[in-house]
């Protein structure tokens, strides 16, 4: 069982049109990162919410904290396709002494130009 | 450049065989992860070591093993190997032992043939 369900898995958008990909879980987030992936790369940090409710804006990404601290989305507006690439989510399970940052499979986006 | 420095960046090897990846971390960062990341698995956690010592295990199997030396870069060792194995192998590095985000090398891309 995946403790962070992201989805859709694949998504392909045309430039310049608005999406929102999701991070889900049953169980509660001390905080939620979320990064991206190039192929051949490794994941790079994009944001980390930390509080419930929280939002946090980067350029054209809007990221959002559930109330609950369970779950989280990104939405992009008006993509380009350097957008392309695999989103990760990633958290710490809430809990004494959990060190092991948990990632989601992730969502593959492609925008097409 | 993420300042986490990993090798090789390619390696192809057969069966049985014994491997040595290496990663230096980013300047001035205490803690080192390694993460192994497989099309169906996704990006699942293997180890951290703080500061030289071991700090978390994730599902890493026996025959592999990892370990941080003074000057704070690491390597895991993988021996026995089979095909299964084949996979991107990441070492992340982050400033503290509990740190919001980290910082991913390019990954070290195994095959096992």
């Amino acid at each position: 069982t995946q403790l962070l369900e992201q989805s859709p898995q694949f998504l392909s958008i045309q430039e310049g049109e608005n999406l929102t990909v999701y991070c889900n879980s049953s169980s509660v987030f001390s905080s939620l990162q979320w990064y991206r992936q190039e192929p051949g790369e490794g994941p790079v940090l994009l944001v980390t919410v930390v509080t419930g409710g929280e939002v946090k804006k980067l350029k054209r990404l809007t990221f959002q904290f559930g109330d609950a601290r369970k779950d989280s989305s990104l939405h992009i507006t008006a993509a380009q396709p350097g957008d392309t690439g695999l989103y990760l989510c990633a958290g710490y399970p809430s809990g004494a002494g959990s060190y092991q940052l948990t990632f989601g499979k992730g969502t593959k986006l492609s925008v097409i130009p | 450049d993420s300042g986490v420095t990993q090798t090789p960046k390619h390696l192809i090897t057969a069966t049985g065989q014994r491997v040595t990846l290496r990663c230096s971390p980013r300047s001035g960062d205490l803690s080192v992860y390694w993460y192994q990341q497989s099309l169906d698995q996704g990006l699942q956690f293997l180890i951290q070591y703080y500061n030289g010592e071991e700090r978390a295990k994730g599902n890493i199997l026996e025959r592999f093993s990892a370990q941080q030396f003074p000057d704070l870069h690491s390597e895991l060792n993988l021996s026995s190997l089979e095909l299964g194995d084949s996979a991107l192998y990441f070492c992340a590095s982050s400033p503290r032992e509990l740190s919001y985000g980290y910082t991913f090398g390019s990954g070290t891309r195994l095959t096992v043939v």
